[in-house]
């Protein structure tokens, strides 16, 4: 299975702040990777795919980059509303897997 | 937009069978080149892809739960079903279906809202 991991588990960030969140793979995964924004009780929501592709209806202020085993979530100009939990996810190979998640909270 | 919506029994006692089913609205199951997938999450932990289904009945489930795990479509109905066998603690979890978008790049662009199913006797 392809590991996930990624960095940091959490932060804490005052609005306006520009966050990075960082997901490594155990092996090469091209750029098959995607990201999901989850808040409590609900479903996940994916933001990006195919690593920097954003998924419509999802707002300009979040992007992805990366290829190969590293990849990059950035959250610009964070607000409140960006509290979440954040995954991500390799569609490389079977079994689909997941990161272990980033919490994001506001200071 | 389409939309997906889980059901079934909140309790299980080991080791039965967990069933759940995932009813698909505002199209149609067969449409497009998706796959309808299951994933879990147990409470304050993260998310575990269970398996995907095509509405072909072609079927990929997680080596970690394969020996458990049934999957199966019913097309007329514009549902798809999980089926986990031999229950214990360890598999209650919320859990969600999933549609699966983006061929080979797969990722989950609609979720159900989660049905929370607790293992316990």
């Amino acid at each position: 299975d392809i590991q996930m991991t990624q960095s940091p588990s959490s932060l804490s960030a005052s609005v306006g702040d520009r966050v990075t969140i960082t997901c490594r793979a155990s092996q090469s995964i091209s750029d098959y990777l995607s990201w999901y924004q989850q808040k409590p009780g609900k479903a996940p929501k994916v933001l990006i795919y195919s690593a920097s592709s954003l998924q419509s209806g999802v707002p300009s202020k979040f992007s992805g980059s990366g290829s190969g085993a590293e990849f990059t979530l950035t959250i610009n100009s964070l607000q409140p509303e960006d509290s979440a939990i954040y995954y991500c996810q390799q569609s490389y190979s079977s079994p689909l897997t997941f990161g272990g998640g980033t919490k994001v909270e506001i200071k | 937009q389409v939309q997906l919506r889980e059901s079934g029994p909140g309790l299980v006692e080991p080791p039965q069978t967990l069933s759940l089913t995932c009813t698909v609205s505002g199209d149609s199951i067969n449409s497009g080149s998706y796959y309808w997938g299951w994933i879990r999450q147990p409470a304050g932990k993260g998310l575990e892809w269970i398996g995907r289904i095509y509405t072909s009945g072609t079927t990929n489930y997680n080596p970690s739960l394969k020996s458990r795990v049934t999957m199966s479509v019913d097309t007329s109905k514009n549902q798809y079903s999980l089926r986990l066998s031999s229950v214990t603690a360890s598999d209650t979890a919320v859990y969600y279906c999933a549609k699966g978008s983006g061929f080979p790049k797969l990722f989950f662009d609609n979720w159900g809202q989660g049905a929370l199913v607790t293992v316990s006797s």
